[in-house]
């Protein structure tokens, strides 16, 4: 079985401004990592997904995330925020392969706020 | 042209009454899931049907049953309505080999008074 905790359910920021969105995972067998995130009355969006090869991934909206396997993180950052970004970000795992057809697991989520 | 589409996109009912929820998807893909989004934004799989199989079935009521006529589609059927059974619903595609990276649709906000 997978968990993901996501440690902060809330992050403000300015506009500009790096932010980090932190989340660990539990898993005892390899998995896949995702992003998601989810602008208001929408549904998910993919961001950006770790599968194998460079741990660090990185999304066409200037999202990066990496994945550290001895800390079982894969904290998604971004230098310099814009107001768009504000959305509600979901991290996800999914076992790597066998019969568990893509059973996702997803953090509580973290709401990001970008004031001007 | 969308992905994967849901329809209502609002549903209000009362306690008690049955609805349905239906998904498409024209992507193509073999896997579908449904997922059960609580007031505190808590996403929770319900359900996944693999070519029409059901592959995936969490501790959901046995008042909620998928029902997936092609691999296209996968309906979702919820009877005797409770009042906790207010939440959005969002129906997931992935094709069947891997990484299982899901395509979600917009989402059905059920409110049941």
């Amino acid at each position: 079985a997978q968990s993901v905790t996501q440690l902060d359910s809330q992050v403000p920021v300015f506009e500009e401004a790096p932010v980090e969105l932190r989340c660990n995972y539990s898993s005892s067998v390899s998995v896949y990592l995702f992003w998601y995130v989810q602008y208001p009355n929408q549904g998910l969006q993919l961001l950006l997904k770790y599968l194998s090869g460079s741990t660090l991934v990185e999304s066409i909206n200037g999202f990066e995330a990496e994945f550290n396997k001895s800390q079982t993180s894969f904290h998604l950052r971004k230098p310099s925020v814009h107001i768009s970004d504000t959305a509600e970000y979901f991290c996800a795992v999914s076992p790597a392969g066998g019969t568990s057809y893509g059973k996702l697991t997803f953090g509580q989520g973290t709401i990001l706020t970008v004031h001007p | 042209d969308t992905a994967v589409s849901q329809t209502p996109k609002y549903l209000v009912t009362q306690m008690g009454n049955d609805k349905s929820i239906k998904c498409e998807q024209n992507l193509g893909h073999d896997t579908m899931y449904w997922y059960k989004q609580d007031s505190k934004k808590f996403l929770k799989i319900m359900f996944s049907y693999n070519n029409k199989e059901l592959i995936i079935n969490e501790t959901v009521p046995n008042r909620f049953s998928p029902k997936s006529p092609d691999k296209a589609h996968l309906n979702l059927h919820i009877n005797s309505l409770e009042l906790g059974d207010s939440a959005v619903y969002f129906c997931a595609s992935s094709q069947d080999d891997g990484p299982y990276e899901q395509y979600f649709g917009p989402g059905t906000r059920l409110t049941v008074t």
